[in-house]
């Protein structure tokens, strides 16, 4: 079955960097976008982007424009989201998400990974 | 971007009683590009909803989703103790992707 395995939690000092890896298995890699979302400790998810796992294509949500740098190795079928500069109101636990049922890069998050939590604090 | 805003932000029911929630968006979705999740304490958000109105796999048909436009709303029909959790709507027909604050769901 599709599968998402995230790394471990991380506890970061502000302006530091983390970067968190998803596992895929169950499906080909290379058809289906992934989108990383994060969560804030009792609030809604926030979308922060989508990469093609095919080309390597990105695009980030404006706000995390000048932060978040999202990569893949096909050979692996993992993605990437690093994230820098880390500020304390980052502390979140951080999803991917593999988007389908849609058109294009427009789909639906049908399956997600368990989350990672980061803590950042000094 | 759109904002889409949930209502109410907590409903309690009593077990086999319907729940009804609503999600309105600052301007209309394209091509329905609407969707639910229902997130669990601890766990992760999961599929229920995509397409407005279709169900993902797996998912009980006491849950429908429905509406167009600006307006969506998610059914729970004979609600079960195992329901208890919090109701995410989502547009995903532009970006950014975004999410409602969300609606809570408990029982008496």
């Amino acid at each position: 079955q599709v599968q998402l395995v995230q790394s471990g939690a991380e506890v970061k000092k502000p302006g530091a960097s983390v970067k968190i890896s998803c596992k895929t298995s169950g499906y080909t890699f290379t058809s289906y976008y992934m989108h990383w979302v994060r969560q804030a400790p009792g609030q809604g998810p926030e979308w922060m982007g989508i990469i093609y796992p095919s080309g390597g294509g990105t695009n980030y949500a404006h706000k995390f424009q000048a932060t978040v740098t999202m990569t893949r190795d096909t050979s692996t079928s993992t993605v990437y989201m690093e994230l820098s500069s880390l500020r304390s109101d980052d502390t979140a636990v951080y999803y991917c998400a593999r988007g389908a049922y849609g058109s294009g890069t427009y789909g639906a998050f049908d399956t997600w990974g368990q989350g990672t939590l980061v803590t950042v604090s000094s | 971007d759109i904002v889409l805003t949930q209502s109410p932000g907590t409903l309690s029911l009593s077990p086999g009683e319907r729940a009804t929630l609503s999600c309105r968006a600052s301007q209309s979705v394209g091509s329905g590009y609407f969707a639910w999740y229902q997130q669990k304490p601890g766990q992760a958000p999961r599929l229920l909803i995509h397409g407005a109105s279709s169900r993902a796999p797996g998912i009980p048909d006491r849950f429908s989703g429905g509406g167009s436009g600006t307006d969506f709303t998610l059914t729970i029909n004979r609600l079960e103790p195992e329901d208890v959790a919090v109701y995410y709507c989502q547009q995903y027909g532009s970006s950014p992707r975004t999410f409602g604050q969300g609606t809570k769901v408990e029982i008496k």
